[in-house]
C-alpha cells in the first residue's frame, strides 16, 4: 500500500492563476481531509468528506473547492490563487467515518505539498 | 467550539532529561485526544490517543499522556529525551461523534540538547 499520496510536492503560483492539489488514498478509506500547516497556527482543517459524493467545510474553506467522486480521489483546487493561501497543505485519511468507537482508528497523513503564490 | 491550546512553541532540554508538552483543551462534550509528530519535511503520525478508556494512554517511542479532566490537560511526557525526539508535536482534539475532525493546537518544536 502506498497509503496517502500527495502531488506535487512544491509548487510556485503567480497570483490569480488556478491549480489543483492531488490526494489519493489507497486504503479504502471513507474519510479525507485537507488541512493548511501555518507557522505558529499549527494546522487548520480547509474541507473534509466523509464518503464519496460527500464534502463539508471546515475551518478555513474561502478560497478552495473540493469535490469527492470516488473514494480514493479528493482534490483541493485554488480557483484563483492568493499570497495569503502560501502554505503547506496536507491530505489525510481515515477508515471509518461513522465509527463512534474510535479506539482503532487514527488519520493518515500524505507528506504535504508546499505552495508559494507571489 | 473544541479548541486546544499548547503551552510554549518551544521546548529545549537535555539528552536524558524529562519531555514534559502541555495542552490543554476546550470541548463542550467529552472528546477524544491525540497527539501527533511530525518530523521534518514530512507528515504526522499518531503518538498517541485517548478516547475515553484509561485515563493514563501509552504511546509509541516511549511517550506517554494523562488525561485529567478537572484540569482539562492532556499534557505529553517521556522520562529521558532522545536526540531522535526532536520534531515538533502536535495536540489536537475531536467531538466523540465526529471522531475523524480533528482541531489542532499551534503546536510545540522540541529541542534535544546533546
Amino acid at each position: 500500500n502506498a497509503g496517502v499520496t500527495q502531488t506535487p510536492k512544491f509548487q510556485v503560483l503567480k497570483t490569480g492563476q488556478s491549480m489543483t492539489l492531488q490526494c489519493a488514498q489507497d486504503m479504502n478509506h471513507e474519510y479525507m481531509s485537507w488541512y493548511r500547516q501555518d507557522p505558529g497556527m499549527g494546522l487548520r482543517l480547509i474541507h473534509y468528506s466523509v464518503g464519496a459524493g460527500i464534502t463539508d467545510q471546515g475551518e478555513v474553506p474561502n478560497g478552495y473547492n473540493v469535490s469527492r467522486s470516488t473514494t480514493e480521489d479528493f482534490p483541493l483546487r485554488l480557483l484563483s490563487a492568493a499570497p495569503s493561501q502560501t502554505s503547506v497543505y496536507f491530505c489525510a485519511s481515515s477508515q471509518d467515518s461513522r465509527k463512534r468507537d474510535a479506539t482503532n482508528e487514527k488519520l493518515f497523513f500524505g507528506s504535504g505539498t508546499q505552495l508559494s503564490v507571489l | 467550539a473544541q479548541s486546544v491550546t499548547q503551552l510554549g512553541s518551544h521546548v529545549s532540554v537535555s539528552e536524558g532529561a524529562l519531555v514534559l508538552l502541555r495542552c490543554n483543551y476546550s470541548s463542550s462534550v467529552p472528546p477524544y485526544l491525540f497527539w501527533y509528530v511530525q518530523y521534518p519535511n514530512q507528515g504526522l503520525q499518531l503518538l498517541l490517543k485517548y478516547t475515553s478508556a484509561a485515563t493514563l494512554v501509552k504511546g509509541i517511542n516511549g511517550f506517554e499522556a494523562e488525561f485529567k479532566k478537572s484540569e482539562t490537560s492532556f499534557h505529553l511526557t517521556k522520562p529521558s529525551a532522545h536526540m531522535s525526539d526532536a520534531a515538533e508535536y502536535f495536540c489536537a482534539v475531536s467531538e466523540m461523534d465526529s471522531s475523524y475532525k480533528l482541531i489542532f493546537g499551534s503546536g510545540t518544536r522540541l529541542l534535544v540538547r546533546p
